[in-house]
This record gives C-alpha cells, sequence and structure tokens, in this order.
C-alpha cells in the first residue's frame, strides 16, 4: 500500500519568509515518481512537478525548490521570499507503474497562508 | 496549451434530477479522470478512461455514471444522486501512462455540486 504524509496542516508565514512544506511517503514500489500540486481557493489543482524514484538530483524552478531524499523516504518543498498570490493548499502526492500507474496517491495537504 | 476545461462551474440538482458533467482536452492526452473532492480533503479518485475505455473504477455507486465519447471528451452522468454527494467534482487528463513511467495529471477547474 502506498501512503503520503503532510504532517503539517496549516503553515501561517509573512511576506518574503521562506516556507517549507514537508512530504514523506510510503511505498513497496522501486519505480514510482512523486508530484506536487497547488490548489488556490478557485479550486484548480495546477501541477508544480513530477520526480522519479532514480532522479534524486534537487530542482529549482523560480522561487520554489524541491528537495527529494530517498534515504528518508522525503520530498519536501520549499518557497522563498513568499508572497500573497502563494496563499494555498499544497498536496504531495504518489503514483507507482505497476497496474495502478494511473493512481495518484494524494497527502491530505497544507494550507499556506501568507499575509503581508 | 494545458488547458483542461470543465461545464458548467456551478450546479445545484434535486435528488430526483437527473444532469451531466462535461470535460474537454486537447492536449492530446488518451487518459482521463474524474475525481470528487470534499471540503478540506484531497481529491478522490473515482473512475480513469484509458484509450477511450474505462480501465478503474473506484467503486462508485451506480448514480455516477461516466461515459467517454471521444479521446477529448470525459462526461459524468448524473442520477438520484444524495446530499452527501455534494462536492467539487475535478476533471483530468494525461498521457497514458505505458508500465514504466507515470506521467502528471492537469486537471480543470472542477464543477461545484450542490445537491438539494
Amino acid at each position: 500500500a502506498q501512503k503520503v504524509t503532510q504532517a503539517q496542516t496549516e503553515i501561517s508565514v509573512v511576506e518574503k519568509e521562506d516556507v517549507t512544506l514537508d512530504c514523506v511517503y510510503e511505498t513497496r514500489d522501486t519505480t514510482y515518481y512523486l508530484f506536487w500540486y497547488k490548489q488556490p481557493p478557485s479550486g484548480e489543482l495546477v501541477f508544480l512537478i513530477r520526480r522519479n524514484s532514480f532522479d534524486e538530483q534537487n530542482e529549482i524552478s523560480g522561487r520554489y525548490s524541491w528537495n527529494f531524499q530517498k534515504s528518508t523516504s522525503s520530498f519536501n518543498f520549499t518557497i522563498t521570499a513568499s508572497q500573497v498570490v502563494d496563499s494555498a493548499v499544497y498536496f504531495c502526492a504518489l503514483s507507482g507503474v505497476t497496474g495502478g500507474g494511473n493512481k495518484l496517491t494524494f497527502g491530505t495537504g497544507t494550507q499556506l497562508k501568507v499575509e503581508l | 496549451d494545458t488547458e483542461v476545461t470543465q461545464t458548467p462551474k456551478h450546479l445545484v440538482m434535486g435528488m430526483t434530477n437527473k444532469k451531466s458533467l462535461k470535460c474537454e482536452q486537447h492536449m492530446g492526452h488518451r487518459a482521463m479522470y474524474w475525481y470528487k473532492q470534499k471540503a478540506k480533503k484531497p481529491p478522490e479518485l473515482m473512475f480513469v478512461y484509458s484509450y477511450e475505455k474505462l480501465s478503474i473504477n473506484e467503486s462508485v455507486p451506480s448514480r455516477f455514471s461516466p461515459e467517454c465519447p471521444n479521446s477529448s471528451l470525459l462526461n459524468l452522468h448524473l442520477h438520484a444522486l444524495q446530499p452527501e454527494d455534494s462536492a467539487l467534482y475535478l476533471c483530468a487528463s494525461s498521457h497514458r501512462p505505458d508500465g514504466s513511467v507515470s506521467y502528471e495529471q492537469y486537471f480543470g477547474p472542477g464543477t461545484r455540486l450542490t445537491v438539494t
């Protein structure tokens, strides 16, 4: 069985602060994929990143960065210099490739509030 | 263009009504999905279509009936719903997983359904 844990239910920061959203996963698959999605109040889930289990290189995209560590089964997401527009629910998700390769296992989400 | 469109945006229906939700994508994706999302919860997978054929049904009640008339369209027919079916219904699409790769899903804005 696959499982994704986002222990932080809600985080509040002041604009321009850096913030890290934690994601811990469990899977027995040797090949798997990890994802982050953003869901603003409008409701649409916005795809942010996909990472496969063989690629542990960290990634940076503008103010966003991701730290993937297989040793600790974690795939954490950092927003640098946060902005009010970053306020949203962020979901970490996991997908295997056998049989249920179409199926995403979502974490419970972290509500991020960025205030002025 | 990474756009998935859904209509209507909002829908209010009585328990005896029949209605349909529509989803469209023009990204050439051959996998399409229906999710149900309750407030403050992650999306729950309902159905997956692969090459216009139903490949996954997550034990969804028969009052929800999916249909994939062609590679760009996905419908969800609703009949005799219950108030607890009120939720945000999200459509998504992706490249069809090939057994070794799991691709990111692109989501539409959703339909907010209220059953009275």
